[in-house]
């Protein structure tokens, strides 16, 4: 079964200082890793996903399938990156279904 | 990108009743999903919403309880039926924007935030 593990809750840090959210993910095959984010009264949104290998707002992540994880991270934290972040993962095998970790809230202190 | 909307935004209801949700999408799409998001929880998943066929619902969710419509392939509803405190949740609908359903994106609704007293 897949299952997704985001081991934080919440994670505050001050702006400028680096960010990284941490996500393991337990999948025998070849999943599909994505981040998802809900900024304050607006709809959840994909930021990134590892297919696509981009930045997305200066976050950046990258599939470790030695360590099964996908964490997100940001190397200069702004205040507007302050939102709940979920990873999120899929597979072929399961009819492309999102599974979604707990989430975690990141507050970006001034 | 897909531009979806759901109606009604929230709802309070009482035990016993029932309450429809519709999602309603401004594009063709050949994948919908209904999620839900309990307080202070993740999403999960309930049911894929297939195009003139049965839900597929996932483990722990029932047809009697949620029964789907999809009736084409840019609308469907989802149904809390006999609601009890504990279906206090959020609602979302998302759809798969792509023809072929692998490796595209999926795209949130805002959500119909629902408490039952």
């Amino acid at each position: 079964a897949q299952r997704v593990t985001q081991p934080e809750k919440l994670l505050s840090v001050f702006k400028g200082a680096p960010v990284e959210l941490k996500c393991n993910y337990s999948y025998s095959g070849s999943p599909e890793l994505f981040w998802y984010v809900q900024y304050s009264r607006q709809r959840l949104q994909l930021l990134l996903r590892h297919i696509s290998r981009e930045s997305i707002k200066g976050f950046t992540a990258d599939l470790n399938k030695g360590e099964t994880s996908f964490h997100l991270k940001k190397p200069f934290a702004q205040e507007e990156d302050s939102a709940m972040y979920y990873c999120a993962l899929s597979a072929a095998q399961y009819g492309n279904k999102l599974v979604f970790g707990a989430g975690t809230i990141l507050r970006v202190k001034s | 990108s897909a531009v979806i909307s759901q109606k009604p935004s929230r709802d309070i209801c009482q035990r016993g009743t029932s309450l429809t949700i519709q999602c309603q999408v401004d594009s063709q799409v050949t994948m919908m999903f209904w999620y839900r998001q309990q307080p202070g929880q993740s999403l999960t998943l309930i049911a894929t919403a297939n195009q003139g066929s049965e839900a597929t619902y996932e483990s722990g969710f029932v047809i009697d309880k949620f029964p789907i419509s999809r009736p084409n392939l840019t609308f469907s509803t989802l149904t809390v039926s006999n609601m009890s405190p504990e279906d206090s949740s959020i609602y979302l609908c998302s759809v798969v924007s792509g023809t072929s359903g692998s490796s595209d994106t999926q795209y949130f609704g805002p959500g119909t935030r629902l408490t039952v007293l």
